[in-house]
């Protein structure tokens, strides 16, 4: 099956900096990748659709300027989270859709980032 | 706005039979799909209705009633590792997008011996 994979799994930075998640797909190719985010023991909240070579979309109430989506190719998509706050810290997951399997949605491992 | 609800918590034993109902109320709609997401882990894929009744795939199946936006999966033969959150999701062109996924509440399932 499509596999997604993440970087880094957990990362723990200092309040102010700003941390860069990647999100690759191994084994195919994904012009669109999607960002959520999901506090503990809930559910996971779209931020962003990422599309290879154009602008992000970003869901309503999501700072742009704060969380910076790039999808450079066709097989990755970073966000970075600038100015990082501890009310930023939090489950960070990416998906990717694999259009050649019914457009589904395959995700990543996660990111869990705790800023102090 | 778009809603999806889920119970919070189910509890089961094990080898029993499960049903975990999912109600929505969206803006657009392409189908609707099952996830289930171990602690601390990646959602994984389990189901996918585009079309009304049941789709049966190993020991989960997923039915779909889209004249009453409510769809819901049933788990057989319950195991010890079926212990997780499961969610649903609609799929559905939003804001100009296709093929976004919306969340539901989420359900967590505890199986028992």
């Amino acid at each position: 099956g499509a596999v997604v994979s993440q970087h880094p799994s957990w990362v723990i930075c200092k309040s102010g900096t700003s941390v860069k998640i990647e999100c690759r797909s191994l084994d195919f190719q994904a012009t669109t990748m999607f960002w959520y985010r999901q506090f503990p023991k809930q559910s996971l909240m779209l931020m962003a659709t990422s599309n290879e070579g154009s602008k992000a979309t970003y869901e309503q109430g999501v700072e742009k300027d704060k969380f910076l989506i790039n999808h450079a190719s066709l097989t990755l998509s970073t966000l970075t989270v600038t100015s990082a706050h501890p009310e930023d810290s939090s489950f960070y997951i990416c998906s990717a859709r694999d259009t050649g399997t019914y457009n589904e949605q395959f995700f990543g491992p996660g990111t869990r980032l705790t800023v102090l | 706005g778009q809603s999806l609800e889920q119970p919070s918590e189910v509890t089961a034993v094990e080898g029993a039979i499960v049903q975990i109902n999912c109600t929505y109320q969206t803006s657009g709609f392409y189908g609707l799909s099952w996830y289930q997401q171990h602690d601390g882990g990646a959602p994984t894929f389990l189901s996918y209705n585009a079309l009304d009744g049941l789709e049966e795939t190993g020991r989960f199946s997923s039915f779909l009633s889209r004249s009453d936006s409510y769809g819901y999966l049933l788990l057989q033969e319950l195991q010890m590792k079926d212990s997780a959150s499961y969610f649903c999701a609609v799929r559905g062109p939003y804001g100009g997008a296709t093929n976004k996924l919306i969340f539901g509440t989420g359900t967590l399932l505890a199986v028992q011996p």
